[in-house]
């Protein structure tokens, strides 16, 4: 069964370093997010990204968040200069939005812990 | 008010025991309605996805939604210690970039 793919699994790094998360969205979807959740909290909306543009964003995505689909198949999610109240599950997920079918299907998640 | 709001639980039953879990939400123009299960440090995995107002079956999986009254509900019947895990409601209106608002989750422990 196809599935979102993200790496690294875990990812630790310093206060004001640039991070770079990479999902493989499934391959015949063709919207992709990119969400967050901070430990005992909700899941959270940063970014959704349709035909190579940003679609919608949250206030949470603000310029020190970027997201690139560099080729056919990897979609990034890039913090220019990580903060401590960075540090969260992140999730990627995609959704066919074909028919009007917007079911989303979520990563594994990248655990970001910025020290 | 918050935009989805879900009981946290711990919702503790017996296996073999209905589960039933709901949410309440405050947009109207919310129409798309979704249940996920997370275990801990996973990903959501989408249950059931339903449109607008009404019933869905999915096996042991059963959703509700009254769009009448903001209410959007889960049904678990004969579950199992495998079901122990957190369950998010998710909504969606149509035309805002397909962005998902999330309930906190309630987590659910059915004991063997």
């Amino acid at each position: 069964e196809p599935e979102v793919t993200q790496t690294p699994s875990h990812q630790v790094t310093q206060m004001g370093q640039e991070v770079i998360l990479r999902c493989v969205p499934i391959s015949n979807h063709l919207y992709f997010y990119w969400y967050r959740q901070i430990l005992g909290q909700k899941v959270e909306f940063l970014v959704s990204f349709y035909n190579n543009e940003i679609s919608e964003k949250s206030e949470i995505f603000d310029d020190q968040f970027s997201v690139e689909r560099p080729d056919g198949s990897n979609f990034t999610l890039k913090i220019r200069s990580t903060k401590l109240e960075d540090s969260a599950m992140y999730f990627c997920a995609s959704s066919e939005a074909a028919n009007g079918n917007n079911e989303q299907f979520f990563g594994p998640g990248t655990r970001l812990t910025v020290l | 008010q918050k935009e989805v709001e879900q009981d946290p639980g711990p919702l503790s039953v017996p296996e073999g025991a209905i589960v039933s879990l709901n949410c309440t939400y405050s947009n109207s123009a919310f129409q798309y309605f979704m249940w996920y299960r997370q275990y801990s440090r996973k990903g959501p995995e989408l249950l059931m996805y339903t449109y607008s107002s009404g019933n869905k079956e999915d096996g042991r999986f059963t959703a509700q939604v009254d769009k009448s009254s903001k209410y959007i509900s889960l049904f678990i019947r004969d579950s199992q210690p495998s079901d122990s895990a957190t369950y998010l409601c998710a909504t969606m209106a149509w035309g805002a970039g397909n962005k998902l608002t999330f309930g906190g989750g309630t987590r659910v422990l059915v004991k063997p």
